[in-house]
């Protein structure tokens, strides 16, 4: 079955502080996987897409891996602020004729003063 | 350009009613989509569009209609609302399917009562 899982669901740090979520998933065949950034009462945002061959990107503060082996990828914040407060949505999408995209959870970070 | 705008941004239905969401797009892409966002669980697609005139089941379509007139609009139609039909609905475009970025809308509450 395909699936995105994310961890943890929730997540409380201090600011300046760094962070990494998680994103697992059973997708296949693999064709890219993006983070996205959903502020409260706001559409989702793009942070950063990663096909099969990239195994890392940055955009800013924020830096996503990928392990296409263990099908695995992680999202680092680096100094955390307040405006990092957010949900932060893994989405991974099938290489197939038709349309096969599939939303993680996502994790909600809470970056405290 | 105002990107992806959606109307209304909240409504109260009662069971039974009938209502239209409006997305508009101004950025000429090809492809829109409509999402449902619930508590703990990811985005899920309801029906999608590839051009102008064309509409496609998404993952949870029952209960929806959609319609694709003119290529910069997506509407939404709710036929006979239910309580379960109680969330956050998104829409989104991109330029085309694949590792394109999709923009989304601020979201529409719908709460059926």
């Amino acid at each position: 079955k395909n699936q995105v899982e994310q961890s943890p669901q929730s997540l409380i740090i201090l600011e300046g502080k760094n962070c990494t979520l998680q994103c697992n998933y059973t997708v296949s065949p693999f064709s890219n996987l993006r983070w996205y950034k959903q502020d409260t009462g706001r559409g989702p945002v793009s942070l950063t897409i990663m096909t099969f061959s990239e195994n890392t990107k940055s955009n800013g503060r924020y830096t996503a891996t990928l392990d296409a082996d263990t099908k695995q990828s992680s999202l680092h914040i680096t100094a955390s602020q307040l405006s990092d407060s957010a949900s932060y949505i893994c989405v991974v999408s099938r290489n197939t004729g038709g349309f096969k995209t599939i939303f993680g959870a996502g994790t909600r970070l809470f970056v405290k003063a | 350009n105002a990107g992806v705008t959606q109307t209304p941004k909240f409504r109260v239905l009662k069971t039974g009613q009938s209502m239209t969401l409006l997305c508009a797009q101004d950025m000429n892409h090809e492809y829109m989509y409509w999402y449902r966002q619930d508590p703990g669980m990811g985005l899920r697609l309801i029906h999608y569009s590839v051009g102008e005139g064309t509409t496609a089941k998404g993952e949870v379509p029952d209960g929806y209609n959609v319609s694709r007139l003119k290529k910069q609009n997506f509407l939404l139609g709710l036929e006979s609302a239910a309580p379960s039909q109680t969330s956050v609905y998104f829409c989104a475009s991109s330029p085309d399917r694949g590792a394109y970025e999709q923009y989304f809308g601020p979201g529409t509450r719908l709460t059926v009562t």
